[in-house]
């Protein structure tokens, strides 16, 4: 069974450009959940989707956006990047909604630099 | 802020059972209590996780006392690959609460 897939694993943006992440989940999972990794603020919590719908948002600005598409697999997109979104995103699914009865599966993350 | 409180660090001898604690003082009865692991910077890894009852799998025990305030997950045997930062977090069953990480406890095994 194919884990949760990130795509890209790595790339360089600079300053002021957009990125687009993808995240294919495990088959006929329906929740797809994103976060933002760094040395600093530690693995925190972007935004979650189930059914296409966004049900949760963290605290960051709305330069960082999401959606989920009618086949589970999810993209996220930061616009105007700043050098403090450098970061590891990892992206994580789950077989039902998004609650503590369903185990989150994470992807291997994309690594963002942003120069 | 994160709902639990781990140790930053801990070291282990290669063989031995690692005991890492986890506070959480202010659980829920609904509320699972989760552990995962993250070697290198790859993706958090599931290990196991609990509501009420210990629970035991390939990779560890947990153990939660019997007020809920606490757990430990035990490894019976590490291993180097063992090596990593160990995550305690606590979600609740039918909610679409945040996922709030903490810092984790940085477990090093040594040979």
């Amino acid at each position: 069974k194919a884990g949760v897939t990130q795509t890209p694993r790595y790339l360089i943006k600079t300053r002021g450009q957009q990125v687009t992440l993808s995240c294919s989940p495990i088959s006929g999972h329906r929740s797809v959940s994103w976060y933002q990794q760094t040395p600093g603020q530690g693995l925190q919590f972007l935004f979650e989707y189930f059914s296409e719908t966004q049900r949760n948002k963290g605290n960051f600005p709305g330069r960082f956006s999401g959606r989920q598409f009618s086949n589970s697999r999810s993209e996220m997109n930061v616009s105007t990047l700043e050098l403090g979104d450098s970061a590891l995103y990892l992206c994580a699914s789950s077989p039902g909604e998004f609650s503590g009865a369903n185990v989150l599966t994470f992807g291997a993350g994309s690594r963002l630099t942003v120069l | 802020d994160a709902k639990t409180t781990q140790p930053t660090s801990m070291d282990c001898a290669e063989g031995r059972a690692a005991n890492l604690p986890c506070n959480h003082s202010t659980i829920s009865g609904n509320e699972y209590v989760y552990w995962y692991r993250q070697i290198h910077s790859q993706g958090p890894q599931y290990i196991i996780h609990g509501l009420k009852n210990n629970e035991t799998n390939e990779m560890a025990s947990l153990i939660i006392t019997e007020d809920r305030k606490s757990s430990t997950l035990i490894l019976p045997h590490a291993t180097l690959r063992d090596t990593a930062v160990y995550y305690c977090i606590v979600r609740r069953e039918t909610s679409y609460d945040k996922v709030i990480f903490g810092p984790g406890t940085s477990l090093s095994v040594i040979p």
